[in-house]
């Protein structure tokens, strides 16, 4: 079975901290994925990640980074926390080996910023 | 970013009852997924659809994939507390990495 991990279930911030969120999977997958979660909104697409160090912007990448610096672990970063990022952040990954490449998901993060 | 419609947002249904819930999108896609999310948890993949008219069931779980390829069905057959949760469709238009989501549907089973 494939296995993402996120490094936390809840993490409370404070404005302006700067904040990491570590997503690990185990299954050489090539694609690694962040999405925010919040009501009535659904998942959307923060960034994304096809290879080591190569990174695209989702939908909404404003006030995010990320990092990708060995294929199995993907960062999301929150450069300067603010309260309209509190949220639910899920890590998904795929392969391209796999037909149409359906996404897998860890457990969520779920962020408040103070 | 683009949506998909979900129905219906939530329900409630009693223990032993069918469960029907539906995705419609405006764009043509080749391939939906199906996710089951508990509460506190990641969305779990249910079942894959690659091909229209594509009939696919996992347990008591069974999904179609429309003809026209811009919905989606799931049905759960004899609910059970278990199945208590939020449903996403997901849907991709070229087969590749690109998912779009739908907003889900919260159900609640009735013991």
């Amino acid at each position: 079975d494939v296995k993402v991990t996120q490094s936390s279930r809840y993490l409370v911030k404070r404005t302006g901290e700067k904040v990491f969120l570590e997503c690990v999977q185990d299954m050489d997958h090539e694609n690694m994925f962040w999405y925010r979660q919040d009501p009535g909104l659904g998942l959307r697409l923060i960034y994304f990640s096809y290879d080591v160090k190569m990174k695209e912007k989702g939908d909404i990448p404003e006030g995010y980074s990320v990092s990708r610096e060995k294929k199995e672990r993907f960062s999301l970063i929150l450069e300067s926390a603010s309260t309209n990022q509190t949220s639910m952040y899920l890590c998904a990954s795929s392969s391209i080996r796999t037909r149409n490449q359906p996404q897998h998901f860890g457990d969520g993060t779920r962020l408040s910023i103070l | 970013g683009q949506q998909l419609n979900q129905s219906p947002q939530s329900m409630f249904i009693q223990e032993g009852e069918d469960v029907s819930m539906n995705c419609t999108s405006s764009s043509i896609f080749n391939t939906w997924l199906w996710y089951k999310q508990d509460p506190g948890e990641g969305p779990v993949l249910l079942i894959a659809l690659y091909k229209a008219g594509e009939l696919t069931s996992n347990g008591r779980l069974t999904a179609q994939f429309g003809i026209t390829r811009k919905d989606s069905f799931l049905n759960i057959s004899a609910s059970i507390p278990s199945d208590v949760g939020i449903y996403f469709c997901a849907g991709s238009t070229s087969g590749t990495y690109k998912y779009i989501f739908g907003t889900g549907t919260r159900l609640k089973v009735l013991a």
